[in-house]
């Protein structure tokens, strides 16, 4: 089984509006990190917004907030008021530190094209 | 935030050459580096994690004789390539994992062999 899963491969939003990318995940873990970056045509990953398995709340990070449903094991990135420079390629990824395995695991990817 | 390097940026090489890229922690010690791999339009793929002074732990079914990582210092992982192959040709990207247990990922390193 997939551990994350991106199911929009390619996203398009109108300037200035709301957008949700969707991601879930799978973990026998109760504790496990969720990651969001987003990955410009310059092939830098930025780091965006973080949420852990036992936090309370939903991330937010500015403009970037993280629905986390933990029961249905989805982590979806809202973007408020989408700007030109949010067009790029979004992973979501996920680290389970109980199993030993420190790196991240990503998802296959969003593209998301903000249009004017 | 912290700060990682990876060097060269871009590299082009024939094919049968092997192809050394840097990954440096500029201001944190990082225990751990993690090397992956992206091919176009793809995820980022795990190669292998990188521990200071010992060995390297690889991913099933990277070859560990044809990537090459050394983590000699608590700044500093390389990732050789030997005898590249145009199938190599893609995206090298290395983290740093800082005792906080966060991650910071390098630029990149677009490799393409001819």
């Amino acid at each position: 089984a997939q551990k994350i899963t991106q199911t929009q491969p390619g996203m398009f939003v109108q300037e200035k509006e709301a957008v949700t990318l969707d991601c879930t995940y799978d973990t026998s873990d109760p504790s496990y990190g969720l990651f969001w970056y987003k990955q410009p045509s310059s092939g830098e990953m930025i780091f965006l917004i973080y949420q852990g398995s036992y936090d309370q709340q939903n991330a937010t990070e500015g403009r970037y907030s993280l629905n986390f449903q933990k029961a249905r094991k989805s982590a979806n990135l809202v973007i408020s008021a989408s700007q030109l420079g949010d067009s790029a390629m979004y992973f979501c990824a996920m680290r389970e530190p109980n199993t030993g395995r420190r790196a991240l695991t990503f998802g296959s990817g969003t593209r998301l094209q903000v249009q004017p | 935030g912290a700060v990682v390097s990876q060097h060269p940026s871009r590299v082009i090489c024939k094919s049968g050459t092997s192809v050394k890229i840097e990954c440096r922690s500029l201001d944190f010690q990082a225990t751990t580096m993690f090397w992956y791999r992206q091919f176009p339009k793809q995820s980022l793929m795990l190669m292998a994690t990188s521990n200071e002074g010992s060995k390297a732990t690889y991913e099933q079914g990277v070859e560990k004789d044809k990537f090459l990582i050394n983590h000699a210092s608590l700044t500093l992982s390389t990732l050789t390539v030997t005898s590249a192959h145009p199938e190599d040709s893609s995206f090298y990207i290395c983290s740093a994992r800082t005792r906080e247990d966060t991650q910071y990922f390098g630029p990149g390193t677009r490799l393409t062999v001819l």
